[in-house]
């Protein structure tokens, strides 16, 4: 399986934008891009997925780079609650993939 | 909707003895994913079930047995429970990897 890179860490302040970078430099073309973050002590939160192009929901954007070896989740208003660890996982269409997990990146915001 | 519940959300088992932990998922997916998370870790996957009536093993099975027996529930079984399955267990549901996963609240149990 494909996989990802991410900092350890990242901090921000509150209502400031906040971009968090993920390396995937192999990449498959049937490689979706997936986002989840967890609170703590809470379950795991699905925040956005993408193939190619960018994409905007309630929560988040994801721009994805041309040659989709690297993306960025953009928070456009970090709040005290985007507090969380960030996961960037590669999820293959085929009908086993699955959702693998690495260690994240811990987004800290301050007030 | 509810989404993915698990049940139960708290439990204290002793060395040696059997649990079962149940999800259930009312959105109509067909693939349901058991993991565990230990303290400061990620998410492992134990078993997974990509339909109803299908199993497979993931990252960390051994200790662990599980069955889909319908659609809408995915059960893991500790058959002889050990201190090393202390953790927060977490249900998930997909209909496939165009979509998002949807996860439960998770299950802590603790084995002493």
């Amino acid at each position: 399986d494909a996989k990802t890179t991410q900092p350890n860490s990242m901090e921000s302040n509150e209502e400031e934008p906040v971009h968090l970078p993920c390396n995937h430099s192999t990449i498959s073309g049937t490689d979706y891009i997936h986002w989840y973050r967890q609170l703590p002590s809470q379950g795991p939160e699905y925040v956005i997925h993408g193939l190619t192009s960018n994409v905007n929901n309630r929560m988040a954007s994801l721009a994805i780079a041309e040659d989709r070896k690297s993306s960025t989740l953009i928070l456009h208003r970090a709040t005290l609650r985007d507090a969380a660890v960030y996961y960037c996982i590669l999820l293959n269409t085929g009908a086993n993939s699955k959702l693998t997990f690495g260690k994240g990146i811990t987004l800290s915001v301050r007030p | 909707n509810a989404g993915v519940t698990q049940t139960p959300k708290f439990r204290v088992l002793k060395t040696g003895q059997s649990m079962t932990l149940l999800c259930a998922q009312d959105m109509n997916h067909e693939y349901m994913y058991w993991y565990r998370q230990d303290p400061g870790m990620g998410l492992r996957l134990i078993h997974y079930s990509v339909g109803e009536g299908t199993t497979a093993k993931g990252e960390v099975p051994d200790g662990y047995n599980v069955s889909r027996l319908k659609k809408q529930n995915f059960l893991l079984g500790l058959e002889s429970a050990a201190p090393s399955q202390t953790s927060v267990y977490f249900c998930a549901s997909s209909k496939g990897a165009y979509y998002g996963y949807t996860f439960g609240s998770g299950t802590r149990l603790t084995v002493v």
